[in-house]
This record gives structure tokens, C-alpha cells and sequence, in this order.
């Protein structure tokens, strides 16, 4: 297996634009989660799936901020309008049989530069 | 919700000396504990982990202690290596039977030749 897949793994756009952020967890893998990593407040939590239901959305910031989930082998995360203090880099991670606290392997994670 | 605490944020240490690194986390219905390892623009890797029922566990180098009345485990890096230099972030899960971590904030070890 490749592992957890994301796209793009580079991101600049301009504030107001629209963000969308891809991800292919492991196959087989029913837990997805999202996080954002800042030196400030390191690693958050955003988001979190079990085939492919969102289970806690607390940790979004924002209403622009908002993820998807439509089948076992995809999700996006989308902010819309972008602001520069939304630039971070977003970690996609997956994990197996999550109930009982099975490691999560995160992808390479998406860095967005908003300007 | 769960807290993590972690200590120190930075540690430097001359190659083949040991590193520890400590945590303390809130909840006391946490049951797992991981320590991930983040090399520079890299994901983070699951290196060790420890669950609730056991109080030590050890893999070449590494080895993680818990202390569930204390409610603190800690890493414990041997004979450390210029290769061991990243971030390293240690978690616990929440309680109620998913497998969300809170993280603590991370520990940047150096590892000087």
C-alpha cells in the first residue's frame, strides 16, 4: 500500500480564495482524521470520520472551514474564503478499527501559504 | 476534554547520551500512548507506544515508562545518534472508545556529533 495520499503537497493562493485539500486514506482503513500543525499550537485535531460519517467537528476553526467525506477512499477539506492565518500545514491521517485506539498514520500533509 | 503536557520543548544532547522526554496528560480513563517522530518537513511516524495495562515497553533504543497513578509516561532515547535529531510528540487517547489523540506540543531533540 502507497499510504495515506495527499494532494497538493504544496499550496499559495491569494486571501478569499477558495482551498481544497485531498486525501486517500490506507485501504481498509475506517478512521480518517485531519489535523493542522503550527508551531504556535502544534498538532490540532480538526476533524474526524468513521466510515466515512463525521463523528466530532469540534476542532474546526471556523465555518469556513468544512470537509467531506463521500466514499472509503476519499475526503477534502475546504476553506473558503482563505485568510493568511489559516496558513499551516494539514495533516491527513488514517487508522484501523479505531475503537480501540489502533495507530494513525498520517500522510505527507498539505502545506497552504495564504498571502 | 484531555490534556497534554509535555517537557522539555527543546533538549540537546552530545551523541551517545541519553534523552528523556515527559508527559502528563489529564485524563485518567486514557488508555493509550504513543510517541510519534517528526524529522524536519516530514509526517509524523509512530515510533513506540504503550497501553494502559502495561508500564514499560522497550524497542532497541527507545523505551516509553507509565505511570497511571501519577498519570505521566515519559520516552527514554539510549546511546543517542545525530539521526535521532527531529521533533518528537507524545499523545494520549481520549477516552470513550474512539481513537482521537491530543497531542503535546512537542520536544525538538539535537543531536550533536
Amino acid at each position: 500500500d502507497a499510504g495515506v495520499i495527499q494532494s497538493p503537497r504544496h499550496e499559495v493562493t491569494e486571501m478569499g480564495q477558495e482551498v481544497t485539500l485531498r486525501c486517500k486514506p490506507i485501504s481498509g482503513h475506517d478512521y480518517l482524521f485531519w489535523y493542522r500543525q503550527t508551531m504556535m499550537r502544534g498538532l490540532e485535531l480538526l476533524i474526524y470520520f468513521n466510515n466515512n460519517v463525521p463523528i466530532d467537528d469540534s476542532g474546526m476553526p471556523e465555518d469556513r472551514f468544512s470537509a467531506k467525506m463521500p466514499n472509503a477512499s476519499f475526503s477534502t477539506l475546504k476553506i473558503q474564503p482563505s485568510e493568511p492565518r489559516d496558513s499551516a500545514v494539514y495533516f491527513c491521517a488514517s487508522s484501523l478499527r479505531g475503537g480501540q485506539a489502533y495507530e494513525q498514520y498520517f500522510g505527507p500533509g498539505t502545506r497552504l501559504t495564504v498571502t | 476534554g484531555e490534556n497534554v503536557e509535555q517537557h522539555p520543548s527543546t533538549l540537546s544532547v552530545q551523541e551517545g547520551d541519553s534523552a528523556v522526554i515527559k508527559c502528563t496528560y489529564s485524563d485518567s480513563a486514557s488508555n493509550y500512548f504513543p510517541w510519534y517522530k517528526q524529522e524536519l518537513g516530514k509526517r509524523p511516524q509512530l515510533i513506540i507506544d504503550i497501553r494502559s495495562n502495561v508500564g514499560e515497553k522497550k524497542d532497541q533504543r527507545i523505551a516509553v515508562t507509565l505511570n497511571k497513578t501519577a498519570k505521566h509516561f515519559s520516552l527514554h532515547i539510549t546511546e543517542t545518534q545525530p539521526e535521532d535529531s527531529a521533533v518528537y510528540f507524545c499523545a494520549a487517547s481520549s477516552p470513550g472508545g474512539y481513537s482521537t489523540l491530543t497531542f503535546g506540543k512537542g520536544t525538538m531533540l539535537l543531536v550533536s556529533p
